[in-house]
């Protein structure tokens, strides 16, 4: 059993380049997340997915896009990448409809925008 | 995660010791709530979740506390282990059908 898996764990942009960090759960969940992670700001969310075909914004969401056309993937877009677009990147996922909010989260993918 | 901690606040305790790391949450109408744990260069970990219709809940080692008057939470760690050395993060949500909202999360540093 996976659990949340993300690829890659590590890139490096150059600021307008495009890319696309990919997120897959084994584990049929309904929910998933993106978060990015910066030093003294916590979690931040980017968007969400209640199922497949459903997305919405979270906190951050701009500059980002996402779509789930499948239960199992959530991937994330970043159409012009910027250098203020640096992070840690989270993937999580949750077995939403059983009144729970644990989080399964993926290792992160961590982003250099130069 | 090398950087991801370097402005938060930090907890020393010494090992055998007991620690209480301590969240002031935002929304009053939050009734669910979760401590994470994450160690260093890994996603975060559950370690335990509590709702609003409790003051208390054990885990294993672990014990959370819920003051809703004052909109805070603790995370109690019993004979605190080397291993236990990370950054918690306490979370909340509206009936666990809103997203979750993360705090921004203490380092907790176990001496030997």
């Amino acid at each position: 059993n996976a659990g949340v898996t993300q690829t890659p764990k590590f890139q490096v942009l150059k600021t307008g380049q495009s890319m696309t960090l990919q997120c897959a759960q084994d584990m049929n969940h309904e929910y998933m997340s993106w978060y990015r992670q910066d030093p003294g700001m916590g979690l931040r969310l980017i968007h969400y997915s209640v199922g497949a075909g459903i997305t919405d914004q979270g906190e951050v969401p701009n500059g980002y896009n996402v779509s789930r056309s499948t239960t199992e993937d959530f991937p994330l877009r970043l159409l012009s990448a910027a250098p203020s677009q640096t992070s840690v990147y989270f993937c999580a996922s949750s077995l939403r409809g059983r009144n729970t909010g644990e989080l399964f989260f993926g290792e992160g993918s961590r982003l250099t925008v130069l | 995660g090398e950087s991801v901690g370097l402005h938060l606040p930090t907890l020393s305790v010494q090992e055998g010791d007991n620690s209480i790391i301590n969240c002031a949450y935002s929304n009053s109408a939050s009734d669910y709530f979760i401590w994470y744990k994450q160690e260093s260069g890994k996603g975060p970990q559950f370690i335990i979740d509590i709702r609003s219709n409790m003051d208390k809940r054990q885990g294993q080692r672990v014990t959370v506390l819920l003051n809703k008057t004052v909109k805070h939470l603790s995370l109690q760690i019993a004979a605190t282990q080397p291993g236990d050395s990370a950054v918690y993060f306490c979370a909340e949500t509206l009936s666990g059908n809103t997203p979750l909202v993360f705090g921004k999360g203490t380092r907790l540093s176990v001496i030997a």
